[in-house]
């Protein structure tokens, strides 16, 4: 079973600031994740990613296959980035993408 | 474009009274689709999947069953709730044959008293 951890649990900064949210596994995966869960619980899909980089408006995903660690960075924070964000990683059952969770990052942007 | 559908937004029951949670799923056909299953301060974890009609595989053994009577529709359900059973309820889509993104509806919020 892979083990998903996220650091930090919790990260609070100014507006402004570069923002960098971890995400470390424990076995080879096909694809990870990165999600963003709104104070109202909806979920979004930022990213999925199984080798480099992605780059969207201000946000940034990196994952090292080797290392089994990826990072999620957002440039220029705003307010309105404040969520809980997840990483998720799925296994080899091509097509059926069960995913392991983290337990997710909460993230508060002050004005 | 898809869309995923998942109600009612928030429930309050009683414990030992039965639970009907419906998501639905437009715009793609053949879909898998998740039900997952966030307790307060956890992560999010994977209760059922189904890869077509009647096809439900159970991750975790819960007091908790699973449906998929129409291609686009899947239900979770349970006889008698527990006080266990509270915590927010996501559904979630995925293309068949392809890796893909999972898309996630907008989440059900039960508490049970």
């Amino acid at each position: 079973k892979n083990e998903v951890e996220q650091s930090p649990q919790n990260l609070t900064a100014q507006e402004g600031e570069f923002i960098t949210i971890n995400c470390s596994y424990s076995v080879g995966i096909s694809a990870l994740h990165w999600l963003q869960q709104h104070p109202g619980g909806g979920i979004v899909s930022l990213f999925m990613l199984s080798s480099g980089k992605k780059k969207h408006g201000r946000l940034i995903a990196t994952i090292n296959i080797q290392e089994k660690h990826s990072s999620l960075h957002i440039t220029a924070s705003h307010p309105r980035d404040s969520a809980v964000y997840i990483c998720a990683v799925g296994g080899d059952n091509f097509g059926n993408e069960k995913l392991t969770f983290g337990t997710g990052t909460r993230l508060t942007i002050i004005p | 474009s898809q869309t995923i559908h998942q109600w009612p937004a928030t429930l309050v029951q009683p414990v030992g009274s039965p639970l009907s949670l419906e998501c639905t799923v437009e715009g793609t056909s053949n879909p898998n689709l998740y039900w997952y299953r966030q307790a307060a301060g956890r992560g999010l974890q994977l209760l059922f999947y189904s890869v077509g009609i009647g096809q439900i595989s159970s991750e975790v053994p819960q007091n908790l069953s699973a449906s998929r009577p129409q291609d686009r529709q899947f239900i979770l359900s349970s006889k008698k709730l527990l006080l266990s059973d509270s915590g927010f309820y996501l559904c979630a889509w995925m293309g068949r044959g392809v890796k893909n993104i999972q898309y996630f509806g907008a989440g059900t919020r039960l508490s049970v008293l």
